[in-house]
């Protein structure tokens, strides 16, 4: 597509369900990122893929965060029995190869209640 | 350890006042450091980045790794640069950036 886009843009869930979120990488960018972005936080970094595989999920803050990536494009970042403190933009960006000129999608916007 | 610091969260100046957006950072290695933006409403997006020195919509920035800063600076705001600015900087990884807080300018008329 012409840029990253991330589904849903906004999304309100009850404490202790689980979501997913949904970001379709720019076509041909084999790298793909999840930011997220809280109040007052800037942005944190969550996990980096490389195709289908993910060689840093270093900032992903507990086991109730997954993200998966396939065919090398569209990602999917799952939260697990979630929490107030997850409410958040989290952000999906693209970039070719591994450089860091990122194009970031618009985000999703989670609030949990 | 990688850290960026924006200390000012919040900078209000008059429209054709010179500006200054400070960007502090601290890392043992050589640094690449880049400016975004999010106007509102928009998407976070690439302003500049220090291996480039170039200036987009007036704005520059330069790296002086003395002070291990990177400031961004334009001798004239305009009310449309009212916007958060970010300031990030990629050590180590090629793909990892760490981002400040980031600082909301709003450029008054």
């Amino acid at each position: 597509g012409a840029g990253v886009s991330q589904s849903p843009s906004n999304k309100v869930t009850e404490k202790g369900k689980d979501v997913e979120l949904r970001c379709d990488p720019i076509s041909g960018h084999t790298a793909l990122y999840w930011y997220r972005q809280s109040l007052g936080q800037g942005l944190e970094f969550l996990i980096y893929f490389q195709g289908n595989s993910a060689p840093d999920k270093s900032g992903l803050p507990s086991d109730r965060f997954s993200a998966e990536r396939t065919g090398g494009s569209v990602s999917t970042l799952t939260i697990q029995r979630t929490q107030q403190e997850d409410s958040a933009v989290y952000l999906c960006a693209s970039s070719f190869g591994g450089g860091v000129g990122y194009t970031f999608g618009s985000g999703t916007r989670l609030t949990v209640v | 350890a990688q850290r960026v610091t924006q200390p000012e969260k919040l900078l209000s100046v008059f429209k054709g006042a010179p500006v200054e957006l400070k960007c502090n950072y601290s890392y043992s290695g050589s640094p690449e450091l880049f400016w975004y933006v999010q106007y509102s409403r928009q998407r976070l997006q690439l302003l500049l980045r220090h291996i480039s020195r170039e200036s987009i919509k007036g704005f520059t920035a330069d790296l002086n790794k003395g002070e291990t800063s990177f400031h961004l600076k334009k001798p004239f705001a305009q009310e449309e640069d009212s916007a958060m600015y970010y300031c990030a900087l990629s050590g180590g990884s090629n793909y990892k950036l760490t981002f400040g807080k980031g600082t909301l300018l709003t450029v008054n008329p």
